[in-house]
């Protein structure tokens, strides 16, 4: 089975740009996760994605936002981009199976926020 | 609220045994996760424990006590491949909490 994948890899942006980060779970798995990984803050959750709807969010501003297409995929947008958004965004997907469900990560989208 | 402590980083010797602590106070809790993640990837999956005691997987091993919020990742026969940040992360729902990660240094 093919992994997480997240398109693009690497980014560049100015403040006050918008951007929107895509992410195909593992074949199968029903719900994905958003996470943004920073050396200050660790690894922290932005919000969870099941049968197109928002399940759990995390603590982020409005501008931070995501949708869940009909096949899984999942992208997430952030609006009017600040230089603090300069992150590792990673996405995560889980077959959703009960209390031993996994999650598995995709390689991360670096943003980089000029 | 969720509050999950991990030491900053560890150092240890090539072949040796080390051990790494998560303590954690969470609002919920449906399980307990350790990851590693090598510096520029992603993080992959090494254990999950949702009962108490000590769940073990070749080299590594993983330990949990939910009455004392406490759990430790043992990593046996150092190499130098292990030399990457350990992630302990709670589960609560479907919504997963990590610590900040225990970067650990394998030495010759």
């Amino acid at each position: 089975k093919a992994g997480v994948t997240q398109t693009p890899r690497y980014l560049i942006k100015t403040r006050g740009q918008q951007v929107t980060l895509s992410c195909s779970p593992i074949s199968g798995h029903r719900s994905v996760s958003w996470y943004q990984q920073t050396p200050g803050q660790g690894l922290q959750f932005l919000f969870e994605y099941f049968s197109e709807t928002q399940r759990n969010k995390g603590n982020f501003p409005g501008r931070f936002s995501g949708r869940q297409f009909s096949n899984s995929r999942s992208e997430m947008n952030v609006s009017t981009l600040e230089l603090g958004d300069s992150a590792l965004y990673l996405c995560a997907s889980s077959a959703d199976r009960g209390d031993t469900d996994t999650q598995y990560f995709g390689p991360g989208t670096r943003l980089t926020v000029l | 609220g969720q509050n999950i402590d991990q030491p900053t980083e560890m150092t240890a010797t090539e072949g040796a045994i080390v051990q790494i602590n998560c303590t954690y106070q969470t609002s919920g809790f449906n399980g307990l996760f350790w990851y590693q993640q090598h510096a520029g990837e992603a993080p992959t999956f090494l254990s999950y424990n949702v009962l108490d005691g000590l769940e073990e997987k070749g080299r590594f091993s993983s330990f949990l006590s939910r009455s004392k919020g406490y759990s430790y990742l043992l990593l046996k026969e150092l190499q130098m491949k292990d030399s990457a940040s350990y992630l302990c992360a709670v589960r609560d729902g479907n919504k997963l909490t990590f610590g900040t990660g225990t970067q650990l240094k394998v030495e010759l």
